[in-house]
């Protein structure tokens, strides 16, 4: 079965700690991008990355860093300097940068940082 | 830049009833245009998405949307509503000026009741 994997579902951490989320997918897209969900706030975009060993920064970049050393994964780490980051964290990849490509979902991590 | 506004951060209809959800976008070059719908702790499904050609486009599960250049809509209909279409539904858009982002609107909340 094609598609996109996250893990874990949920994720518990300490305030301080650095965290990272997992994102596969074995669809053969090229590009892959992470999202932040906070209630009433829609999908905020954090990184893209458009091809392998390159990725910029979305609108909320400040306390993520991201890797994309194989075209099939694309790992998120929240850092301790991200202020707020308890939220739910989707990743997204599809086939390419046309205008008009899908973006495809995975199913979402769920970080609480105690 | 682009936008996106969704009226009604929650939508309440009765099974049977027409469902209507509203977005408008905003932006200085045509517009792609696409409809997700998020069930609870999952990923974002696609509806339906409009590129060119016909305005009226029809997605999966009943769902069409109507690409209204004039109005700068493209809001999201279903003839009846069923108790399984209840989630949260998201407009987003993206053109030529912004590469292959997706700007999301901050989503419409569905309830259908008996």
């Amino acid at each position: 079965d094609g598609g996109i994997t996250q893990s874990p579902k949920y994720l518990f951490r300490k305030e301080g700690q650095n965290v990272t989320l997992s994102c596969e997918q074995n669809l053969n897209h090229d590009a892959m991008y992470w999202y932040r969900q906070d209630p009433g706030q829609g999908l905020r975009l954090i990184y893209y990355s458009q091809i392998v060993n390159d990725f910029q920064k979305g609108d909320i970049a400040e306390g993520y860093s991201v890797s994309r050393e194989k075209k099939e994964s694309f790992p998120l780490t929240v850092t301790s300097a991200q202020k707020n980051p308890t939220a739910f964290y989707l990743c997204a990849s599809r086939p390419g940068t046309g205008l008009t490509d899908t973006q495809y979902f995975g199913p979402g991590t769920r970080l609480t940082v105690l | 830049a682009q936008s996106v506004t969704q009226l009604g951060s929650h939508v309440s209809v009765s099974e049977g009833a027409l469902v209507l959800l509203r977005c408008n976008y905003s932006s200085s070059v045509p517009p792609y245009l696409f409809w997700y719908v998020q069930y609870p702790n999952q990923g974002l499904q696609l509806l339906l998405k409009y590129t060119t050609g016909a305005t009226l486009v029809k997605g999966i599960n009943g769902f069409e949307a109507e690409f209204k250049k004039s109005e700068t809509s493209f809001h999201l209909t279903k003839p009846s509503a069923h108790m399984s279409d209840a989630a949260e539904y998201f407009c987003a858009v993206s053109d030529a000026g912004t590469a292959s982002k997706l700007t999301f609107g901050t989503g419409t909340r569905l309830q259908v009741t008996l």
